[in-house]
């Protein structure tokens, strides 16, 4: 069984630029949630994705957007980066249900810096 | 709105001693509480889940819906032990599950 991977690993941008990460879920999930994490923090939900279309959405602009794909995996992007936008970006993949049972796996992280 | 408090930031105990970290959120539904646990260089994991009333590597934590808690506890704290740990709150916005994590307690066990 293949866990949830991300990437990049680490990636540096300026101010005003755009950005992509990406996610492939685990072997299986066809439910994949965004979070962020800025230093210091817990992770925030940024949005989910199930069956290619967004699933919720937490407290964050619409230049916080993002896709998935046939087969579950997902990017998200980012337009017109802020410096507030470093942090670390966390994916996690769940199969869908409406049980608590459902728990989400998480990927190692993308490290964003904006300079 | 809801809202998961956790209101240490770093916990220091010495390898034997009681664990326990405080958890309290804040929420008009049924909640759905998780801890998880990140280790050093390590990804976040579940650690257990108060539906499932389960123990994990000797942790435990019960709902207290009356003081709105979810306390992690352990009677014997390990070196092992030592890690990030996350509390939080499932939901379920428009159909899907979205977590709400408080802040975390640093978890240090000293010999």
């Amino acid at each position: 069984e293949t866990g949830v991977t991300q990437s990049p690993t680490h990636l540096i941008k300026t101010r005003g630029q755009q950005v992509t990460l990406r996610c492939s879920s685990q072997s299986g999930h066809n439910t994949v949630s965004w979070y962020q994490q800025a230093l210091g923090q817990g992770p925030q939900f940024i949005f989910q994705y199930y069956r290619e279309e967004e699933n919720g959405r937490g407290n964050f602009p619409p230049r916080f957007s993002g896709l998935q794909f046939p087969n579950y995996s997902s990017e998200l992007n980012v337009n017109a980066l802020e410096l507030d936008d470093s942090a670390l970006y966390l994916c996690a993949s769940s199969p869908r249900g409406g049980s608590s049972y459902n728990e989400q796996f998480f990927g190692p992280g993308t490290r964003l810096t904006v300079l | 709105a809801q809202r998961v408090t956790q209101p240490e930031k770093l916990l220091s105990v010495f390898k034997g001693a009681p664990v326990e970290l405080k958890c309290n959120y804040s929420y008009s539904g049924s909640p759905e509480l998780f801890w998880y646990v990140q280790y050093s260089r390590q990804r976040l994991q579940l650690l257990l889940r108060h539906i499932s009333r389960e123990s994990i590597k000797g942790f435990t934590a019960d709902l207290n819906k009356g003081e709105t808690s979810f306390h992690l506890k352990k009677p014997f704290a390990q070196e092992e032990d030592s890690a990030m740990y996350y509390c939080a709150l499932m939901t379920r916005p428009g159909g899907g599950n979205k977590l709400t994590f408080g802040t975390g307690t640093q978890l240090k066990v000293e010999l």
